[in-house]
This record gives C-alpha cells, sequence and structure tokens, in this order.
C-alpha cells in the first residue's frame, strides 16, 4: 500500500464549478501537508501548504486537514478554464525529511 | 524572479550511454531534491542534498544512478549506463528548509532508446 492515496480522475467540470479534490494517507506522523499544481510539461508549483489540521483560505481555494481520518482536500471555488491542470498532494513527517507525493489528479475545466 | 533552472531540457540517448543531468538550485536554498516522474508511478523521490551532503539516495538504483553537488550552485543526477525503463521526467526542486515547500525546475524529458 503506498504511503499517499489520490484518485487519478480525470476530473471534468464546467467553469464557475467547485471542484474537490481529495487523498490519503497512512502514516499519522504526517504533519505537513502541501497541494502542487502541476500544468502540462511544466514542474509542480507550490498551491497551498498547511500543517496539522484545520482549513486554509487563499483566494479560491481552501486546503482541508482531518487527521483523525487521515484525509486532506483542496477546494476551487469559482473554478476557471487556468485551473485545467494536474494536482498533487504532499506530505511530509515532523521529523525525517523525505516527502510524499500522490499520483495526481488531472483537472479540466471546460468553458 | 528566483528560479531552478535544469539542463538538458530534453535528452535522447541510446541504451548503454552516460546521461548527466545538471541543476542550479535557487541562490540561498540549502536542501535540493532529484525527483523522476512517470504516469505509472507519479513523482518519485531518487535523492536529497541539504548543505549539498546526500542525505537519503535509498530511492536511487546505485548500481547505475549517483547524485552529486559538487559545489551549492550545481546538482548533477548521472545514470550509467543508461536503460529504456530510465526513461521519465526528471525533476529538481530546491528549498530553504527541509520541512518547507520545494520550487521545481522545468525538468529534463530523458528517452532512452
Amino acid at each position: 500500500q503506498k504511503e499517499v492515496e489520490q484518485d487519478p480522475g480525470p476530473l471534468s467540470v464546467p467553469e464557475g464549478a467547485i471542484v474537490s479534490l481529495n487523498c490519503t494517507y497512512s502514516n499519522s506522523a504526517f504533519q505537513y501537508f502541501m497541494w502542487y499544481r502541476q500544468y502540462s510539461r511544466k514542474g509542480p508549483e507550490l498551491l497551498m501548504y498547511t500543517y496539522s489540521s484545520g482549513n486554509k483560505e487563499d483566494g479560491r481555494f481552501t486546503a482541508q486537514v482531518d487527521k483523525s481520518s487521515k484525509y486532506i482536500s483542496l477546494f476551487i471555488r469559482d473554478s476557471q478554464p487556468s485551473d485545467s491542470a494536474t494536482y498533487l498532494c504532499a506530505m511530509t513527517r515532523t521529523t525525517g525529511n523525505q516527502f510524499y507525493f500522490g499520483t495526481g489528479t488531472s483537472l479540466t475545466v471546460i468553458p | 524572479d528566483a528560479r531552478v533552472t535544469q539542463t538538458p531540457r530534453h535528452k535522447v540517448t541510446e541504451m548503454g550511454q552516460e546521461v548527466t543531468m545538471r541543476c542550479q538550485p535557487i541562490l540561498g536554498h540549502n536542501t535540493v531534491f532529484w525527483y523522476r516522474q512517470t504516469m505509472m508511478q507519479g513523482l518519485e523521490l531518487l535523492a536529497y542534498f541539504r548543505n549539498r551532503a546526500p542525505l537519503d539516495d535509498s530511492g536511487m538504483p546505485k548500481d547505475r544512478f549517483s547524485a552529486e553537488m559538487p559545489d551549492a550552485t550545481l546538482a548533477t543526477l548521472k545514470i550509467q549506463p543508461s536503460e529504456p525503463r530510465d526513461s521519465a521526467v526528471y525533476f529538481c526542486a530546491s528549498g530553504p528548509t527541509v520541512r518547507e515547500t520545494q520550487y521545481f525546475g522545468p525538468g529534463t524529458r530523458l528517452l532512452v532508446l
């Protein structure tokens, strides 16, 4: 079993929809949680970064962490065609150095 | 606008040849990561460095892969000999500390025939 599981999609939504992207993980030691966005043929870029449980909002993006369920989510409100990309979740432990990535969810927002 | 740079951006080579990929991390970042990305496996960590010292290269096939940081502005990943299964996109990322975020380069697309 992988440390981080992510539904690969693909996910296709109409412009303006609310998008929900999710990851589950198995290691309760993970404390730092990140979402990266990767456009086609580009490197991943950091979108959101949270520590431990709770919510974090940045514009149209909201990241949620539920450590009791080992479940993290990224919500995109008022989705735009420019949001079309692959979204990867990542996490790491309080100690130790390795980042664990999900395989990514491909999102297409249709105008 | 500081960014991680990688060269070459694309590489096509024949099985058995040596491949060297280079990365220039963002100035001031003390951690450098090498990843490999494929459709099947996603992003896999190959190795990472802190202050130029290798911390973990357990994700790397030791018999053919090697990673070094000859100085703070250059990280290299070598494959010798290369095999078709090494075909992937190789990303370098750097960060100010290990637990904070990483900034990815544009990647090197490697095709081994």
